[in-house]
């Protein structure tokens, strides 16, 4: 498997503009998370969701940020208009293999965020 | 509200010695616990994931221990390496479904 995958690794955009951060869980896991990484604030829990449905999104820091995940293989989280303060890097992790693995969670490579 | 906490944060040490890293949480009602460590610029890598009901996983050099009712967890590191230079995060999956992470522990094993 080719573990969870995110796109883009890097983005660079102005103050105002909208950023839409994607990631495709490990096939066959039924959660996702996606996590903010700061100096400041270390990593954070943004969102989690199970089976394709958001169960938990009280860590989303604004009504600015959203996130979907349309089906089991896809999730975007979407940031308009983004902020100089939401430079970070965002993780999408997933979970839900063979029983003795369920809860654990892999990462993907992150996307690195500055926004101008 | 659950707190996570590592000590120390920063750690060297000479290759070949055995190391502990510890991670602390405020509220005992945790689902599982999770080590990670995570390279400069890269993405995090599952190390161990231990569930409420267990007390140890190892995995190689590593050993990682639960004592739900002191709130602590240790991983152990034998004889380290200095590819084991790393971050060092523990995360905690509490019985709300919430996921809190430590700020990690920076460690540099010197050759």
């Amino acid at each position: 498997d080719a573990g969870v995958i995110q796109s883009p690794r890097h983005e660079v955009t102005e103050m105002g503009q909208e950023v839409t951060l994607r990631c495709k869980p490990i096939s066959g896991h039924n959660s996702l998370f996606w996590y903010r990484q700061t100096m400041m604030r270390g990593l954070e829990l943004l969102i989690y969701f199970n089976n394709n449905v958001p169960i938990d999104d009280s860590g989303m820091p604004e009504d600015r940020f959203s996130a979907k995940m349309p089906n089991a293989s896809f999730s975007t989280l979407k940031i308009q208009p983004s902020e100089p303060r939401d430079s970070a890097v965002y993780f999408c992790a997933s979970s839900g293999g063979t029983r003795s693995t369920y809860n654990e969670q892999f990462f993907g490579p992150g996307t690195r965020l500055t926004v101008l | 509200k659950q707190e996570v906490t590592q000590i120390p944060a920063a750690l060297s040490v000479p290759e070949g010695e055995n190391l502990v890293l510890n991670c602390s949480f405020t509220d005992s009602a945790i689902y599982n616990l999770q080590w990670f460590r995570q390279d400069p610029g890269k993405g995090l890598t599952s190390l161990l994931l231990i569930q409420s009901s267990q007390r140890e996983q190892t995995s190689g050099r590593l050993n990682a221990s639960l004592d739900k009712s002191s709130g602590r967890s240790t991983l152990y590191i034998a004889a380290s390496q200095p590819g084991d230079s790393a971050t060092y995060l523990c995360a905690v999956r509490t019985s709300y479904d919430k996921v809190i992470f430590g700020p990690g522990t920076s460690l540099s094993v010197i050759p």
